[in-house]
């Protein structure tokens, strides 16, 4: 079975620190990788997404880092916030027609003030 | 901003009662999913369709059952609802010919006494 493992379960950083989420997934056929963020009481949304094409993509504070051979990528929050707190999934899919995610276990971030 | 729509949001009811959770979405997106989450935990996949008249199990077994007889409109049926059933229920959509970025509604939270 296809799978995405995801790690901390769950993380606490203080306000300004960075958290680091990790994700391993094991299908080489994978070729795109979002990152999710939900917060209490609502579905997920989509936050941040990579091709492998590229070892890294930034959006403001989020960022995501690929390794291709070691078929491992991570998200990174730079100078976390308590508004980031949240439960944070993994995905990986294929990007063909009629394709589905396979989305990792979920890690919940709690950034102290 | 994602249009995709779940009611109830919140519904409480007692054993053996069948219940329809109802999703709804205007983005015309041919592929829909229900997932099952306990608050902040992992998505399990629960029940999937990529068109009209289509629909398939997904990862985890599950006692309900769905319909897909127009694109837009993909509801979810216990015939008898038990106390395990209690959890939150989160419809998703996704475009058939793009990678697999998923669209969810804000859940319905069941609870089963």
């Amino acid at each position: 079975q296809q799978q995405v493992k995801q790690s901390p379960q769950s993380l606490i950083v203080q306000k300004g620190g960075i958290s680091i989420i990790n994700c391993a997934y094991e299908n080489t056929a994978f070729d795109y990788f979002p990152w999710y963020q939900q917060f209490p009481g609502k579905g997920p949304a989509l936050l941040i997404a990579i091709r492998p094409d590229v070892s890294e993509k930034k959006e403001g504070r989020f960022t995501i880092s690929f390794n291709k051979s070691a078929k491992q990528f991570s998200l990174h929050i730079m100078d976390s916030q308590p508004g980031d707190s949240a439960t944070y999934f993994c995905a990986a899919g294929v990007e063909t027609s009629g394709s589905r995610l396979t989305f990792g276990e979920g890690t919940q971030l709690t950034v102290n003030p | 901003e994602a249009d995709i729509y779940q009611t109830p949001r919140y519904l409480v009811i007692g054993t053996g009662k069948k219940i329809t959770l109802e999703c709804s979405q205007t983005m015309g997106h041919d592929k829909m999913y229900w997932y099952q989450q306990d608050p902040g935990m992992e998505l399990h996949l629960i029940h999937y369709s990529y068109g009209v008249n289509s629909t398939e199990k997904g990862d985890l077994s599950s006692e309900s059952t769905v319909s897909r007889i127009r694109t837009e409109h993909f509801p979810l049926t216990l015939e008898s609802a038990r106390p395990s059933h209690t959890s939150q229920y989160l419809c998703a959509s996704s475009e058939y010919f793009e990678p697999d970025t998923q669209y969810f509604g804000p859940g319905t939270r069941l609870t089963v006494l």
